[in-house]
This record gives C-alpha cells, structure tokens and sequence, in this order.
C-alpha cells in the first residue's frame, strides 16, 4: 500500500506570494492533520480535516488555511508569505479515531 | 495544555549496545495515546512505538520498548541492540483521546550510533 505522498517536495517563493502545498493519504485513510516544522519553533500543529471538514485548528494566523476534497486528498494554502514561514510542511493521515498516524515525507517551502 | 518534555537534546550510543531516551508529559486526562516518532535525515516521520494509556502493558517492537509509568507521567524509550540505521532525532508524541489527530510533540532528542 502506497504512503502518504506531499507534492511538491521542494518549493522556494518570495515574501508576498501565496502556496499551495497538497497531501494524499493513504488509501482508506479519511483523517488528514499538517504540521509545520522549523528550528526555532519544533514541530507545531496546524489543522486537521476528516470528512472534508476541518475539526480542530492550530495556534496559526489566518494566512493558514486548508481544505480537504470528497477523495481525502488535502491542500493548504499560505497567502502573503512571510520569511519565518520557511519551514517544513508534514502531513499526516489515518483511517480512523483510535488509529495512528503516518506521516508523509514532507514539503520544504522556503520564502526568500 | 498538554505538554511533552524531552530533556536530553542529544544522546550517543556505541553500536550493539542499548540506549534509554527520556521524555516526560504534563496532562490533566485519562484517556489519551503516547508515540515516539523517528525522523532521520530524510526528515520522514517513522512511527517507531505506540501506547495506550489504558494499557498498563508496556509496547514493544523488536528491538524498542518503552517504559510507561502513567502515574509519574513519564514515558521512556529503550532501544536495544542499536544499530547505525537508529541514528536519526526521536520525537516524544501525545494524543489526546478525545480531540482528534493533534499531536503535540516534545523537542526531540537526536541520537547517534558509534561504529
């Protein structure tokens, strides 16, 4: 069974513009959550959507958002790119609530 | 607020020998999950160990197991027989067992193996 995949794997975008970063679980899983993971901060939760419906958020401004498709498939959007959002972008996925997560190999963004 | 301390930032081991990463959690709740993840170079997340809180068994899988002592809320990691493949930065995770799929994540501790 395939993984949980993130495309793309690399992006660099300067200060101002907006990215799109996508995550497709596992097959059978309906639960996607992302995190963001940087030096300075570790790892930090930023959303979690089951059923295309975003049940709990993180502690991040509202430039973050998310949204999950009828296929479980996940983006999340950053608009107005800041030079701390440089990090890396994990998601996760599992098929359901006592079920464990696994994590996909990641997105680095970097904002020049 | 859950919170998840690992306090050794970095640890050595010699290959074939065993290692102990420490971590302990803060949490006012009964019912809830404890991981520890594995991210190596790559900067994939591997999940390496699960545990139930209700389950006063400690996990094992093959050569890690964890020593889970809910009262003292502390949930160690041990991992036997180490091997140069286990270098990487171990994460202490909690889940609640009743607020979905947030993990909260300790800072980490990153282990290497001496040939």
């Amino acid at each position: 069974k395939a993984g949980v995949t993130q495309t793309p794997r690399y992006l660099i975008k300067t200060r101002g513009q907006q990215v799109t970063l996508s995550c497709s679980p596992i097959s059978g899983h309906r639960s996607v959550s992302w995190y963001q993971q940087t030096p300075g901060q570790g790892l930090q939760f930023l959303f979690e959507y089951f059923s295309e419906t975003q049940r709990n958020k993180g502690n991040f401004p509202g430039r973050f958002s998310g949204r999950q498709f009828s296929n479980s498939r996940s983006e999340m959007n950053v608009s107005t790119l800041e030079l701390g959002d440089s990090a890396l972008y994990l998601c996760a996925s599992r098929r359901g609530l006592q079920e464990t997560q696994y994590f996909g190999p990641g997105t680095r963004l970097l904002v020049l | 607020a859950q919170t998840v301390t690992q306090s050794q930032p970095e640890m050595s081991v010699q290959e074939a020998e065993t290692v102990t990463l420490s971590c302990t959690y803060d949490t006012s709740e009964s019912d809830y999950y404890l991981f520890w993840y594995k991210q190596p170079p790559s900067r994939q997340m591997i999940l390496v160990i699960r545990q139930e809180a209700y389950k006063q068994q400690n996990a094992t899988e093959n050569r890690f197991s964890v020593n889970f002592q809910k009262a003292a809320k502390s949930f160690s990691l041990k991992i036997s027989d180490s091997q140069l493949g286990d270098a990487a930065m171990y994460f202490c995770a909690y889940r609640s067992g009743s607020s979905g799929d947030k993990l909260t994540f300790g800072t980490g501790t990153r282990l290497a193996v001496r040939p």
